[in-house]
């Protein structure tokens, strides 16, 4: 079945205290990516990777650091979580995008199921 | 910063009533996705807009997107107590391949 997973699916946590959350796809997706989301803000992206070894800046990556060794696992790491890091973190996947410039249809993003972070 | 701004926030309808969702910017897109998302689910991408003007229907959804690609709107028909979820438009930026704007969603509940 395709699927992106992540883990764990619930944390609670001490501010400081490193902590990595894990993505994994299993569709041989090029792109992916990290949201999280919050009430009345939307998914919001922290990080996103165009292939292994390649990743960039999303709009909001303060605090955040991303890793793509393999082409299949994309993690998040906390290295000193604080309490403005609660939220509800979602992992997703998506082919490549088609199209000419100025009109590139995104490739369907496939997300995983969430992970809710508690920083107290 | 690239904004989408969804309204409304929130929609509370009768089972069989209509209703528009609408997705603004004051941006180009060079496309646009709505998805729906389930309580404790990630979203699920409903449909893709490209073309300004563009129009596409899913059953008892219809798409569309603006003719200058700065807006979008989901249209639902008769709508079914399946059809509550959260739904959210989300926008491609012309200076970004990969980069996905997200507006802050809807909130549906179709009450039978």
């Amino acid at each position: 079945e395709a699927q992106v997973t992540q883990n764990p699916r619930y944390l609670i946590t001490v501010t400081g205290k490193k902590l990595t959350v894990t993505c994994s796809q299993n569709m041989n997706h090029e792109y992916m990516s990290w949201y999280r989301q919050d009430p009345g803000l939307g998914l919001r992206q922290i990080y996103y990777s165009m292939n292994v070894e390649v990743t960039d800046k999303g709009d909001v990556p303060e605090g955040y650091k991303v890793s793509r060794k393999e082409k299949r696992n994309f993690p998040l790491i906390l290295e000193s979580p604080s309490p403005n890091q609660t939220s509800l973190y979602f992992c997703a996947s998506s082919t490549k995008n088609t199209g000419t410039s100025g009109q590139k249809r995104r490739g369907e993003q496939y997300f995983g199921p969430g992970t809710r972070l508690t920083v107290t | 910063t690239q904004l989408l701004e969804q309204s409304p926030q929130f929609l509370s309808i009768q089972e069989g009533e209509n209703l528009t969702v609408y997705c603004n910017s004051s941006s180009v897109f060079s496309s646009l996705q709505w998805y729906r998302q389930e309580p404790g689910e990630g979203p699920v991408l409903l449909v893709t807009v490209v073309t300004g003007g563009e129009v596409k229907k899913l059953k008892r959804l219809t798409f569309q997107f603006g003719d200058a690609r700065k807006d979008s709107s989901l249209h639902i028909t008769a709508a079914q107590p399946g059809d509550t979820g959260l739904y959210l438009c989300a926008g491609g930026p012309l200076d970004s391949s990969y980069k996905l704007i997200f507006g802050s969603g809807t909130r549906l509940l179709v009450r039978p």
